[in-house]
C-alpha cells in the first residue's frame, strides 16, 4: 500500500462545476499536509496547507480529517485555468515529504 | 523575495555519462533544500535533502549523488547515467522550520 494514494482521475467538469479529490495516507504520525498544483511540463506550485479546522482561500477549500487519515480538496466554480495536476503532499517529520501521484483535473467550456 | 535557481532546462546525455544539476536560491539563509525526480506521469520521489552545508541525506540508494557546497547551493550528480535515471529533476527550498517547500523550475534529463 502507498503511504500517500490519490485517484489519479482524470476528473473532466464543466466551467463552474464543483470538484472535490480526496487523498489518503497511512501514517498516523503524518504533522502537516498540503496541496500543490502542477501544471503539464512545469514545477509544482504551493497551493495551500491543510489543517484540521480547514482551509478556505477564495474558491479553493481544504480539509483534514485525522481520525480516518484523509485529506481533501474543494474547487468551486471552476475555471479552465485551473485545469491542472492536483498534488497532495503528507509530512511525517522535517525534510520527509510524501508526495501523492496526482489527480488530473479538466475544466471544460 | 526568495527565488530558486536550477539549470540545465533539459538536458540528453548517453548511457555512462557524468550528470551535473546545480541549484541555487537567493533571499534567504540556511534552507533545507531537496532534490526530486518524477518519472512521466508519476509524483515526486525524494532523492537527497540537506539540512546545513555538508549535511545530506539520502532517501533511495542508487547511482546519484547530492552535495552542498555553500549554503545555498545544491548539486545532483551521478559518475554514470542509467536509462531509469531519465526523468524531471526538481530541487526545492524551505525555511528550516517549515514544510512548505517551494520548487525550481527542474531540468527535464533525457538519457539515451
Amino acid at each position: 500500500r502507498k503511504e500517500v494514494e490519490q485517484d489519479p482521475g482524470p476528473f473532466n467538469v464543466p466551467e463552474g462545476a464543483t470538484v472535490a479529490f480526496n487523498c489518503t495516507y497511512s501514517n498516523s504520525a503524518s504533522q502537516s499536509f498540503f496541496w500543490y498544483r502542477q501544471d503539464c511540463r512545469k514545477e509544482p506550485k504551493l497551493l495551500m496547507s491543510v489543517y484540521s479546522s480547514g482551509n478556505e482561500d477564495g474558491r479553493f477549500t481544504a480539509q483534514l480529517n485525522r481520525a480516518s487519515q484523509y485529506i481533501s480538496l474543494l474547487i468551486r466554480d471552476s475555471k479552465l485555468s485551473d485545469s491542472a495536476t492536483y498534488l497532495c503532499v503528507v509530512n511525517t517529520n522535517a525534510g520527509k515529504s510524501t508526495f501523492g501521484d496526482g489527480t488530473t483535473l479538466t475544466v471544460k467550456p | 523575495s526568495q527565488t530558486i535557481h536550477q539549470w540545465p532546462a533539459t538536458l540528453v546525455q548517453p548511457v555512462g555519462s557524468p550528470l551535473s544539476l546545480e541549484c541555487t536560491v537567493e533571499g534567504t539563509s540556511n534552507p533545507n533544500l531537496y532534490w526530486y525526480r518524477q518519472a512521466a506521469g508519476r509524483g515526486l520521489q525524494l532523492l537527497f535533502y540537506s539540512v546545513g552545508i555538508g549535511q545530506i541525506s539520502s532517501e533511495v540508494p542508487q547511482n546519484l549523488s547530492a552535495s552542498r557546497p555553500q549554503d545555498r547551493q545544491f548539486i545532483l550528480s551521478s559518475k554514470k547515467l542509467l536509462l531509469s535515471d531519465s526523468g524531471f529533476y526538481l530541487c526545492a527550498w524551505s525555511q528550516v522550520d517549515s514544510y512548505e517547500q517551494y520548487f525550481g523550475p527542474g531540468t527535464r534529463l533525457t538519457v539515451t
